[in-house]
């Protein structure tokens, strides 16, 4: 159990630019989040997976905000067209079905729009 | 919809003294409650938890008990060291059986132990 890894840990892109992170959950966890925190704040949920089907996604989630989970194993977040706004900690979670265990959280992709 | 409210930070104490960081939530059915940590330039670590009324969730010193009555789940530590200092959220998942079990998370209360 390598606990869950993401990539990159910082990310700084120009405002316009398409940024894509990559979340590698526990691999015996089917079901695998997404939570975006500003600074001062606390997690807020964007989307998750259970398994490889997108089951939900927030209102917070733009049509710029795009999240894949082929096979079932890791997970992509691309932020198209980025804006000084979507400046956050992106995290990724993942969990056994049903998440009364809690959650195993990444470090996180820092993501700086200048 | 679910919410969590949390006492408002930061938080400055002296090393060995009592730590008490107020959690209290809003929501349908029966929640699991958590704590969670965060230290500078990392993820969130999973501090203690607790899934049903009057369970106590415990954990390095830490502890918490779901109050059902005042829909509360208080964290409290009787000496608190210096790396103790971080960032500690209360958060609720909706209850097993439904759909999503995501997080709903306070708003995070900054810890300082001085020695």
């Amino acid at each position: 159990d390598t606990g869950v890894s993401q990539d990159p840990r910082h990310k700084i892109t120009k405002r316009g630019q398409n940024v894509t992170f990559r979340c590698d959950p526990i691999s015996e966890h089917n079901r695998l989040y997404w939570y975006r925190q500003t600074l001062g704040q606390g997690p807020e949920f964007l989307t998750y997976f259970q398994n490889e089907a997108q089951l939900e996604k927030s209102r917070l989630l733009s049509d710029r905000f795009s999240a894949e989970r082929p096979k079932g194993s890791f997970s992509t977040l691309e932020i198209q067209r980025t804006e000084q706004g979507d400046s956050a900690m992106y995290l990724c979670a993942s969990s056994r079905a049903g998440g009364v265990y809690g959650y195993t959280f990444g470090s996180g992709t820092r993501l700086t729009v200048v | 919809g679910n919410s969590v409210t949390q006492m408002e930070g930061p938080v400055t104490l002296s090393e060995e003294a009592f730590l008490t960081i107020n959690c209290t939530y809003t929501a349908t059915g029966y929640p699991s409650l958590f704590w969670y940590v965060q230290y500078p330039g990392e993820g969130l670590q999973l501090l203690l938890k607790a899934t049903k009324a009057d369970d106590k969730g415990s954990n390095k010193g830490f502890e918490a008990t779901y109050r059902k009555e005042t829909t509360s789940f208080h964290l409290e530590k009787g000496s608190v060291q210096v790396s103790d200092s971080a960032v500690y959220f209360c958060a609720l998942s909706d209850p097993p059986e439904t759909s999503g079990s995501r997080l709903t998370f306070g708003e995070g209360t900054q810890l300082t132990v001085n020695p």
